[in-house]
């Protein structure tokens, strides 16, 4: 069955640098990626979603890309801000009917002025 | 966008009885909604998956018999958890999306975080 590794639990960054964070699965290359903001005892936020076909896709300061070769997803934040200090979670279809969809432990990240 | 409301968002209970949990989409009708768990520091969880008017399908290793769900209506989903006990609390979150068949773009509720006593 798919599984999703986001490697690192926590990152911490300055204000105004660029974060960058993970996502690899392990199985077959899903027709679609999505990340998601949580913030503490929140639901998450949609924010983006990537298809297998596009290779980046941007929104406002975030960046997503999409390597099915190495079976990865980058998720940039750039000019970061103290407000985005968040959880942030990759998202994929468990299966490839897409009937359900499976989450990240998410990476949380702390952007310090 | 759109709005999906879960009430209520913070419960404390003991052990034995049951609590209901809400999940409305506000402005959209959610043929599906999708019922989550959560515990600290740990991905979310699918549970089950919702259909209005037909039974909910349960992920392996939810007790169908415990987590009531019902879906009545196109905008209200319902998840009972009957019999609660400590190893039952934790942060449940539901789901839905507009957008008929597809896991694309979900709108989460708030979430409830559950307590057993």
């Amino acid at each position: 069955s798919q599984k999703i590794e986001q490697n690192s639990e926590a990152l911490n960054i300055q204000e105004g640098k660029t974060a960058t964070l993970t996502c690899n699965y392990t199985n077959y290359s899903p027709a679609y990626l999505q990340w998601y903001r949580q913030d503490p005892g929140r639901g998450p936020v949609f924010l983006l979603l990537i298809r297998e076909n596009e290779k980046e896709k941007r929104k406002e300061r975030l960046k997503v890309t999409f390597d099915t070769t190495l079976k990865q997803s980058l998720f940039h934040i750039t000019a970061s801000q103290p407000a985005d200090s968040a959880t942030y979670l990759c998202a994929l279809p468990a299966n490839q009917a897409g009937t359900a969809l499976i989450f990240g432990k998410g990476t949380t990240l702390s952007v310090s002025s | 966008g759109a709005v999906v409301s879960q009430h209520p968002s913070r419960v404390i209970c003991k052990s034995g009885t049951s609590v209901k949990i809400e999940c409305r989409s506000l402005d959209f009708q959610a043929t599906t909604m999708f019922w989550y768990r959560q515990f600290p520091k740990q991905s979310l969880m699918l549970m089950a998956t919702s259909n209005e008017g037909s039974k909910a399908t349960y992920e392996q290793g939810v007790e169908k018999d415990k987590f009531l769900i019902n879906h009545a209506s196109l905008t209200l989903s319902t998840l009972t958890v009957t019999s609660a006990h400590p190893e039952d609390s934790s942060f449940y979150i539901c789901s839905a999306t507009p957008q008929v068949g597809t896991n694309e773009k979900l709108f989460f509720g708030s979430g409830t975080q559950l307590s057993v006593l």
